[in-house]
């Protein structure tokens, strides 16, 4: 079956480094990628998204490329901030089918310091 | 963006007891609803996916008649953990789609069950 495989944690940065977060998928259709992501005790906010091959996604500086020939999604931002600190999830989904749930990640956490 | 409200945020209550949980979409319409669990420091576990009007369809190994999934409404779907034990506890998060297609699903803030 489909399967998201990201990179894991946990991911610790100073404040204005880079951010790379890996995410690769397994599909067998045409699936829409996104990633969202969790602060400490909340649910899931869509960060951003790509629905096909080659589209890039972003959303507050961070940015993520779907490429169908790497089937991957990796999320990155040029300048991290102690408030991007959370988790992660890279997640696919067939957006054609309404009753289809989303596929996770395992999450990764970042923890940026000032 | 699309708001999904889910109450109440947090919970304890004693082993034994019933516990709902509610999924609201508060400004379109949801056929279909997502019930997740979220154990510490791991990702989200997909349990049941509730039609409106139909019975839930629930993910291999997850007790239908522990945790009791209504979906009355296009806006409402409920989770009800049943006799709960504190092994129960767990972050349980509701994630719904809107009718039309090519949507992203949007997030409930989650719900903390703690049972005691």
């Amino acid at each position: 079956g489909d399967s998201v495989t990201q990179m894991e944690g946990p991911v610790t940065l100073s404040e204005e480094a880079f951010l790379t977060i890996n995410c690769t998928y397994t599909a067998t259709g045409y699936p829409s990628l996104f990633w969202y992501v969790q602060y400490p005790g909340e649910g899931l906010q869509l960060l951003l998204k790509a629905t096909k091959a080659d589209d890039k996604g972003s959303n507050k500086g961070f940015e993520a490329t779907y490429r169908k020939e790497t089937t991957s999604f990796h999320l990155e931002k040029g300048s991290v901030q102690v408030s991007d600190s959370a988790v992660y999830f890279c997640a696919l989904s067939d957006l054609n089918q309404a009753g289809t749930a989303l596929i996770f990640g395992k999450g990764t956490t970042l923890s940026v310091s000032s | 963006g699309a708001v999904v409200s889910q109450h109440p945020s947090r919970v304890i209550c004693k082993s034994g007891t019933s516990v709902k949980i509610e999924c609201r979409s508060l400004d379109f319409q949801a056929t279909t609803m997502f019930w997740y669990r979220q154990f510490p420091k791991q990702s989200l576990m997909l349990m049941a996916t509730s039609n409106e009007g139909s019975k839930a369809t629930y993910e291999q190994g997850v007790e239908k008649d522990k945790f009791l999934i209504n979906h009355a409404s296009l806006t409402l779907s409920t989770l009800t953990v049943t006799s709960a034990h504190p092994e129960d506890s767990s972050f349980y998060i509701c994630s719904a789609r809107d009718q039309g297609m090519n949507t992203e699903a949007f997030f409930g803030q989650g719900t903390r069950l703690t049972v005691v």
